[in-house]
């Protein structure tokens, strides 16, 4: 299957810092990918919506000056959690799927971040 | 909106037997539906998926059946070995898009030996 490949895999930062995680897909190019949140023993929250060359869509309730989207690349979109708080400590996951008609999506390995 | 139920509580069954996992979901009628499994601390991996007008769908020890009357998906794994343990979530496609899933809060199978 294709290869979604997230970046870094954890990171524990400071309140009042930010944070970028890197979401790439090595082996095929998306033009739209796709960033969840994942609360311990709850679902995948879907946040937002990432568009090659566009801005990105958020869902109702995510603040997008705080959760920045960006998809400068076919193969690359990156979610920088700015002025983190403890609240914001979650496991992030990206997803893509591999053209424009695929239904099947290609997860990362997920980014827990531990603000403290 | 829609809603997507799955058995919160951990399924324990003993290797060897048939794990049988329910989706449920109401205010929708989706074009497909599909089954994920997730390990601890890692992503989602694609399983099966199922379109609406098909009633089964099989992948090696995978079954997956879907009752759009019902509204409801089983998800099957029989002669079910320890390395299956994880938890597993079905997903829907979204109402404002098809590649859009919305999940449910998946399910735990553990499977002993």
């Amino acid at each position: 299957g294709a290869v979604v490949s997230q970046h870094p895999s954890r990171v524990i930062c400071k309140s009042g810092t930010s944070v970028k995680i890197e979401c790439r897909s090595l082996d095929f190019q998306a033009t739209t990918m796709f960033w969840y949140r994942q609360f311990p023993k709850k679902s995948l929250m879907l946040m937002a919506t990432s568009n090659e060359g566009s801005k990105a869509t958020y869902e109702q309730g995510v603040e997008k000056d705080k959760f920045l989207i960006n998809h400068a690349s076919l193969t690359l979109s990156t979610l920088t959690v700015t002025s983190a708080h403890p609240e914001d400590s979650s496991f992030y996951i990206c997803s893509a799927m591999r053209g424009q008609t695929n239904t099947e999506a290609f997860f990362g390995q997920g980014t827990r971040l531990t603000v403290v | 909106s829609q809603k997507i139920e799955q058995n919160s509580e951990a399924l324990n069954i003993q290797e060897g037997k048939t794990a049988t996992l329910t989706c449920n979901y109401t205010n929708y009628s989706p074009a497909y539906l599909q089954w994920y499994r997730q390990d601890p601390g890692r992503g989602p991996v694609f399983l099966l998926l199922i379109r609406e007008n098909e009633k089964e769908k099989r992948k090696e020890r995978l079954k997956v059946t879907f009752d759009t009357t019902l509204k409801q998906s089983l998800f099957h794994i029989t002669a079910s070995q320890p390395a299956d343990s994880a938890t597993y979530l079905c997903a829907l496609a979204g109402e404002t898009g098809f590649q859009k899933l919305v999940f449910g809060t998946g399910t735990r199978l553990l499977v002993s030996p």
